[in-house]
C-alpha cells in the first residue's frame, strides 16, 4: 500500500485566498484524522471522521476551516480565507477503528502551508 | 481528563549510550498506549503500541517500551542509540476515537 497520501506538500498563499488540502487514506481504513502541527502549540487534532461521518470537530479554530469525507477514500481540508496565523503544517491520518482505543493512526507526509 | 506528560523537551545523548524518553499518561480506563517519531520533514510513525498482557514491548528500531500501571509511565528505552535515532518522539494515549499525544521530546544524538 502507499500509505496515507496527501497533496500538496508545500502550499504557499497570500493572505485572504482560498486555501485546499487533500488526504486519501489507507484502502479499508475506516477512520480519517487532520491534525496541524506548529511550534508553538504542537500537534492539534481538528477533526476526525468514522465511516465518512465527522465525529468531533471541537478542534476546528473558526468557521474559517472546514472538513469533509465525500468518501472512503478522499478527504478535504478547506480555510476560506487563509490567515498568515494559518501557517503550519497540517497532516492526515488513517486508521482501522475497531471500537475501542486498539488502533493506530498512519500519518501521511504532511502538507507546509505558508500563508504570506 | 485523558492527559499525557513528556516532561522532557529535548534531550543529548552520545551515540552508542542507553536512552530512556519518559512519558507518563492519565485515563480511567484502560490505557491503549503508544510511541511515535517524527524525523525531520515527515510525518508520525508508529514506533510500538501496547494494548494488554506483557508490560514490555517491543518496537522498531530496537526500540522497547515499559508500561507500569503503578506509575502511570510509559518510558520508551534504546539500548544503544544510532545518530539516525534524532528526531521529535510522541507519546500518545487513546481512548475511544480520540488520541491524545504528548508535547513531544526532541532527541539530539552527539558524536
Amino acid at each position: 500500500d502507499a500509505g496515507v497520501i496527501q497533496s500538496p506538500r508545500h502550499e504557499v498563499t497570500e493572505m485572504g485566498q482560498e486555501v485546499t488540502l487533500r488526504c486519501k487514506p489507507i484502502s479499508g481504513h475506516n477512520s480519517l484524522f487532520w491534525y496541524r502541527q506548529t511550534m508553538m502549540r504542537g500537534l492539534e487534532l481538528l477533526i476526525y471522521f468514522n465511516n465518512n461521518v465527522p465525529i468531533d470537530d471541537s478542534g476546528m479554530p473558526e468557521d474559517r476551516f472546514s472538513a469533509k469525507m465525500p468518501n472512503a477514500s478522499f478527504s478535504t481540508l478547506k480555510i476560506q480565507p487563509s490567515e498568515p496565523r494559518d501557517s503550519a503544517v497540517y497532516f492526515c491520518a488513517s486508521s482501522l477503528f475497531s471500537g475501542t482505543g486498539a488502533y493506530e493512526q498512519y500519518f501521511g507526509p504532511g502538507t507546509r502551508l505558508t500563508v504570506t | 481528563a485523558q492527559s499525557v506528560t513528556q516532561p522532557d523537551i529535548h534531550i543529548t545523548v552520545s551515540e552508542g549510550a542507553s536512552l530512556e524518553l519518559r512519558c507518563n499518561y492519565s485515563y480511567g480506563a484502560t490505557p491503549y498506549l503508544f510511541w511515535y517519531v517524527q524525523s525531520p520533514g515527515q510525518g508520525l510513525q508508529l514506533l510500538l503500541k501496547y494494548f494488554s498482557g506483557d508490560t514490555l514491548v517491543q518496537g522498531i528500531k530496537g526500540f522497547e517500551a515499559e508500561f507500569k500501571r503503578s506509575q502511570s509511565s510509559f518510558n520508551l528505552r534504546k539500548p544503544s542509540v544510532h545518530w539516525s535515532d534524532a528526531a521529535e518522539y510522541f507519546c500518545a494515549n487513546t481512548g475511544g476515537f480520540k488520541t491524545i499525544f504528548g508535547a513531544g521530546t526532541r532527541l539530539f544524538v552527539k558524536a
